[in-house]
């Protein structure tokens, strides 16, 4: 079956301490991961995708096949990192694609 | 360049009412996705269309919705009659292209709040 699990709903942290949202997927094929975020009244919007081994506001996710998890990391957090965060998982059925999301984990940094 | 805009922003209906959600993508792009949050659930896939044609219609829950996209342009998502499950966050999405294993982004709109009452 085609999931992702994002197990933590709530992460609150200090401003400058270090933070990791959790993703974990499950899917037959070659996974296609990304990271997407909401920030308050604002859209949807994509952080970064495995695919590019970017750093994009000081997060990265690595891709790990052996675990089947691609966590969200960033060694000092900030208030303005506040916001949901979305794992999503691109699933191919012939040519077509589509987004799975997790659950969500809504990180909460504190002054 | 505008982004993805979806119409309106929040709609309350009563039960067994019709609504209509639009969503207008970004100029160009071929690609458009309807998703929907469900409150306390994750976003779920509804559709997907690539010009006028419905590509995957897998996650459409019941045939009390209904999607168009005519022309190629705009999609309409219609609802009816309503129920108190449909409430809940539904998204529009966009993207240009598709490639396998290259990762393409899809541009998300603001969302329709569908509160059913």
């Amino acid at each position: 079956a085609q999931r992702v699990t994002q197990p933590e709903k709530l992460l609150s942290v200090f401003k400058g301490a270090p933070v990791e949202l959790k993703c974990n997927y499950s899917y037959s094929g070659s996974p296609e991961l990304f990271w997407y975020v909401q920030y308050s009244r604002q859209r949807l919007q994509l952080l970064l995708r495995h695919i590019s081994r970017e750093s994009i506001k000081g997060f990265t996710a690595d891709l790990n096949k052996g675990e089947t998890s691609f966590h969200l990391k960033k060694p000092f957090a900030q208030e303005e990192d506040s916001a949901m965060y979305y794992c999503a998982l691109s699933v191919w059925s012939g040519n077509t694609g589509k987004l799975i999301f997790g659950q969500g984990t809504t990180l909460q940094v504190k002054p | 360049e505008a982004g993805v805009t979806q119409f309106p922003s929040h709609s309350v209906i009563e039960k067994g009412q019709t609504v209509t959600l639009r969503c207008d993508p970004i100029s160009g792009h071929d690609n458009l996705y309807w998703y929907r949050r469900v409150m306390g659930k994750e976003i779920k896939f509804l559709l997907h269309f690539v010009k006028e044609s419905k590509q995957d219609e897998s996650g459409m829950p019941n045939n009390r919705f209904l999607a168009e996209r005519t022309g190629g342009t705009y999609s309409t998502l219609k609802v009816q009659p309503a129920e108190l499950e449909d409430s809940g966050v539904y998204f529009c999405a966009s993207s240009q292209v598709q490639y396998r294993g290259r990762g393409s982004e899809a541009f998300f709109g603001q969302g329709t709040r569908l509160t059913v009452v």
